[in-house]
């Protein structure tokens, strides 16, 4: 069965440093997103991307984040100077016609 | 803006103890609610799509329901592996984006 994989599961950084998150969503999906779920909160929207370009995005998601779809396959967030409140759990999920998200294993951000 | 409130926040059933999880919400114009089964440090996984008042939807144990204000994930017969956090979001109005609730987390015991 088909899946979103997300790598790597675990990032540690320093706070300022910048990192990317990589996602690569079902092939024949057409939407993708970014959700983040901060330790024992709930989870929450970043951005939604779609035909190579943001269609929505969440007011977490200031210019220190950034998401590109570099090829055919990868989805990639970046947060260019992390901070200690962006340390969470962030999931990539993605769909076909924009209805029912299938979620990847997600990467556990750690900024120290 | 969008409203998801689930209740209780934790739950715990013995094997065989028939409950049900409630998601109510608050929208302008349900495109969607969804449930999802989380476990610890793991993503959401998908369970149900229910589009419209009335609408029931069943998968071995577990059975969701939605009227026009909530919706009900009945848990009938729980064995320990169904222990987890049961995650409800909706989609509405002419967003994509998932809205989700803080979740119900459930413990089954022998």
């Amino acid at each position: 069965e088909p899946e979103v994989t997300q790598t790597p599961s675990h990032q540690v950084t320093q706070m300022g440093q910048e990192v990317i998150l990589r996602c690569v969503p079902i092939s024949n999906h057409l939407y993708f997103y970014w959700y983040r779920q901060i330790l024992g909160q709930k989870v929450e929207f970043l951005v939604s991307f779609y035909n190579n370009e943001i269609s929505e995005k969440s007011e977490i998601f200031d210019d220190q984040f950034s998401v590109e779809r570099p090829d055919g396959s990868n989805f990639t967030l970046k947060i260019r100077s992390t901070k200690l409140e962006d340390s969470a759990m962030y999931f990539c999920a993605s769909t076909y016609v924009g209805d029912t998200q299938y979620f990847g294993p997600g990467t556990r951000l750690t900024v120290l | 803006e969008d409203q998801v409130t689930q209740s209780p926040e934790a739950l715990r059933l013995q094997e065989g103890e028939s409950s049900s999880l409630n998601c109510s919400y608050t929208v302008s114009g349900l495109r969607g609610l969804f449930w999802y089964r989380q476990d610890p440090g793991k993503g959401p996984e998908f369970l149900f799509t229910l589009y419209s008042a009335g609408e029931e939807k069943e998968k071995e144990r577990l059975k969701a329901t939605l009227t026009k204000k909530e919706s009900f994930l009945h848990i009938t017969a729980p064995k320990p592996e169904d222990s987890a956090t049961y995650l409800c979001a909706v989609k509405a109005g002419t967003a994509s984006k998932l809205t989700f609730g803080t979740g119900t987390r459930l413990q089954v015991t022998l």
